[in-house]
């Protein structure tokens, strides 16, 4: 089935130290979206990539970087992790063109700061 | 400012009760809305979306853009519709649109 697949599903790091999130696909869509989860909180979207096109939003923090190597995957890295830092990481792809497509997410990488 | 308001946290009906979870927005331009669902221990993924003004598994949503509301509405609930609903907003981000998501309205569906 093609699906969007995260690893792990449960990271735990130690406070500053950096930490990589792993995000495949196998729907060979253009755009692929990393959003952040906290507790009872709405996902908000981190960044995206549109083909190579990387797009940063205003208020995600420079301690967030990502990388896309090819169209299938696509890594979030926390360089410096805080204790505000845990949470659920989504990733999401899209097909782009032509308005709003759906987007279809991972199960997510709940990510624990100690 | 771009934004979406789901007023409830959690919403308790028994099995057979109609079903309405709110949703408002804010947008200044013509939007396009969605609703996303998540099941116990599965991924995030569309319900549904205003364009396609289309039912699924029973549920509808009408885009009010007068009272800027998206309201998820089902006339008879169903245990398998416990989930949590998200309602989100489509916004041009660039090249590409973007989600803006609501917290989410937690469906329990009593037997």
């Amino acid at each position: 089935d093609a699906m969007v697949i995260q690893n792990p599903r449960y990271q735990v790091t130690q406070f500053g130290k950096p930490v990589t999130l792993s995000c495949s696909q196998t729907l060979n869509h253009n755009v692929m979206y990393w959003y952040q989860q906290k507790s009872s909180q709405a996902p908000k979207l981190l960044f995206h990539y549109y083909d190579k096109d990387f797009n940063n939003e205003a208020d995600t923090p420079d301690n967030f970087q990502s990388r896309r190597p090819n169209t299938s995957f696509c890594f979030l890295d926390i360089r410096s992790p805080g204790l505000g830092d845990a949470a659920m990481y989504l990733c999401a792809t899209s097909r782009a063109g032509g308005g709003h497509n759906e987007q279809f997410f991972g199960p997510g990488t709940r990510l624990t700061v100690l | 400012a771009q934004r979406v308001t789901q007023p409830e946290k959690l919403l308790s009906v028994f099995k057979g009760a109609p079903v309405e979870l709110k949703c408002n927005y804010s947008y200044s331009g013509s939007p396009e809305l969605f609703w996303y669902v998540q099941y116990s221990r599965q991924r995030l993924q569309l319900l549904l979306r205003h364009i396609s003004r289309e039912s699924i598994k029973g549920f509808t949503a009408d885009l009010n853009k007068g009272e800027t509301s998206f309201h998820l509405k089902k006339p008879f609930a169903q245990e398998e519709d416990s989930a949590m609903y998200y309602c989100a907003l489509s916004a041009y981000g660039g090249a590409t649109n973007k989600l803006i998501f609501g917290t989410g309205t937690l469906l329990a569906v009593q037997p």
